[in-house]
């Protein structure tokens, strides 16, 4: 019964390809999140989602696709891969978007692009 | 414009000594902070936070941190460390009234427990 899930956990691929990272929480919260970890440990915010709707999108490359079919999932499509994608994202939630409750994250999806 | 700096890159102690991970930040206004900890191939838990309440927050695992204004520190700290505190501990910054969008991550303390 984990409150924010996500998968695959580990995932290799190959420049070029597309893949997906699936996330969903059981918490009743309004918010979703992905948040990306680079090889330094360096956490940085990608999109953010309140109720399906897309409410932040950072300076993230038009490759990255988030979707949110309804609010309690929010999946990660990226087409043609690159090297420099190879990260640890993390899924999020929050009860809502605008009040700063706390945030809860899942136990990260180990991309690794060759 | 915020920003969270984390002194120490790793730190080491031994078990059943005091933890002491420093954390400075930079805010215009009086800012949230959070303490976030992952352990290794786990996602990331809230270990406290303060939000303008009392200045010395208690969390989870005997975890505590300061919020000192006039040294814009929130230093975390246990009593005696335990094995399973080994991990990764991120300082977190958010402006006041604004949402999760605008959290600032530090780049992380590695904690190392020596037996």
């Amino acid at each position: 019964d984990t409150a924010v899930s996500q998968t695959p956990k580990y995932l290799v691929t190959q420049m070029g390809n597309d893949k997906s990272i699936k996330c969903e929480q059981n918490l009743g919260h309004d918010t979703m999140y992905w948040y990306k970890q680079d090889s330094k440990k360096f956490l940085k915010i990608m999109f953010s989602y309140n109720n399906k709707e897309l409410i932040i999108n950072e300076t993230v490359p038009n490759r990255f696709s988030p979707k949110s079919p309804d609010k309690a999932h929010l999946n990660l499509h990226i087409n043609s891969l690159e090297l420099g994608d190879s990260a640890v994202y993390f899924c999020a939630s929050s009860p809502d978007a605008f009040s700063g409750n706390t945030i809860y994250f899942g136990e990260g999806s180990w991309l690794t692009v060759v | 414009a915020q920003s969270v700096t984390q002194l120490d890159s790793h730190v080491s102690v031994s078990e059943g000594t005091p933890v002491l991970l420093r954390c400075n930040y930079s805010s215009s206004y009086s800012p949230s902070l959070f303490w976030y900890v992952q352990h290794p191939n786990k996602g990331l838990q809230l270990l406290l936070k303060y939000t303008s309440a009392a200045t010395l927050v208690k969390g989870i695992n005997g975890f505590e941190a300061e919020f000192k204004k006039s040294e814009t520190s929130f230093h975390l700290t246990k009593p005696s460390a335990h094995m399973s505190d080994a991990a990764e501990y991120f300082c977190v910054v958010r402006p006041p009234n604004f949402g999760n969008e605008k959290l600032t991550f530090g780049t992380g303390t590695r904690l190392t427990i020596i037996p």
